[in-house]
């Protein structure tokens, strides 16, 4: 089974409707990342969550860290067209051991006009 | 702007050939990563690199080789490409840091096909 699940692997939204795309851990999470990936591009990175019940945003998306429940999950308000493609969550599950991450499968996002 | 560049958009080779991927980085970074991305296996870490000169095997590294001579600079090599090394190849970095945070930078990726 994966280290870290992203749910739903797939999801399909009409403009404007609001989405949460989740991110759990199996092991303590010391830093959670989340990425935004066009098809065939590399990822773009979004924002970084570190303490317990943080929540940071930009433009119209949200993200907050449940330390207990080991999760993340990723809002967007008012979908747009723009907003379509891969959303990837990475995590810091080694503390101090130089920066590796691992990731999860990614959520891929459609919004119909 | 941070930035991470690779060499290749788009590569063709031929099964045997060695192949060369570049990767620089523009913002002092001094962890260096490569991975590669495939359809329902997601992204994985063949080799990263805290420093110049050093480098450590990630998941995958058979079939693949590294090489950091200057801290802004991480190339990967298939020193023998073969047909199951076709896929996108992206190149990340990041701050070397105590404790956590360690956002990572993402080149355009090289979508590497090998015929």
């Amino acid at each position: 089974s994966q280290e870290l699940e992203q749910s739903p692997q797939s999801l399909i939204v009409q403009e404007g409707k609001n989405l949460t795309i989740n991110c759990t851990s199996s092991k303590t999470l010391y830093g959670l990342y989340w990425y935004k990936q066009k098809y065939g591009e590399g990822l773009i990175f979004l924002m970084m969550l570190q303490k317990g019940g943080e929540e940071k945003s930009h433009e119209k998306i949200t993200a907050k860290l449940d330390e207990k429940k080991q999760q993340s999950s990723l809002h967007i308000t008012a979908s747009q067209p723009s907003h379509a493609g891969i959303y990837l969550c990475g995590a810091d599950v080694l503390y101090n051991q130089g920066g590796k991450l691992i990731f999860g499968q990614g959520t891929e996002l459609s919004v119909k006009p | 702007d941070v930035k991470v560049t690779q060499s290749s958009r788009y590569l063709v080779k031929r099964t045997g050939e060695k192949v060369f991927l570049e990767c620089v980085q523009d913002m002092d970074h001094e962890n260096m990563f490569w991975y590669r991305q495939d359809p329902g296996l997601g992204l994985r870490l063949i080799y990263f690199s805290y420093d110049v000169k050093m480098k450590e095997k990630g998941d995958i590294p058979e079939g693949y080789s590294v090489s950091r001579e200057k801290k802004e600079r991480f190339s990967l090599i298939l020193e023998s490409a073969s047909t199951n090394q076709t896929s996108m190849y992206l190149c990340a970095s990041s701050h070397k840091r105590g404790g956590a945070g360690y956002e990572q930078y993402f080149g355009p990726g090289t979508r590497l096909t090998v015929t």
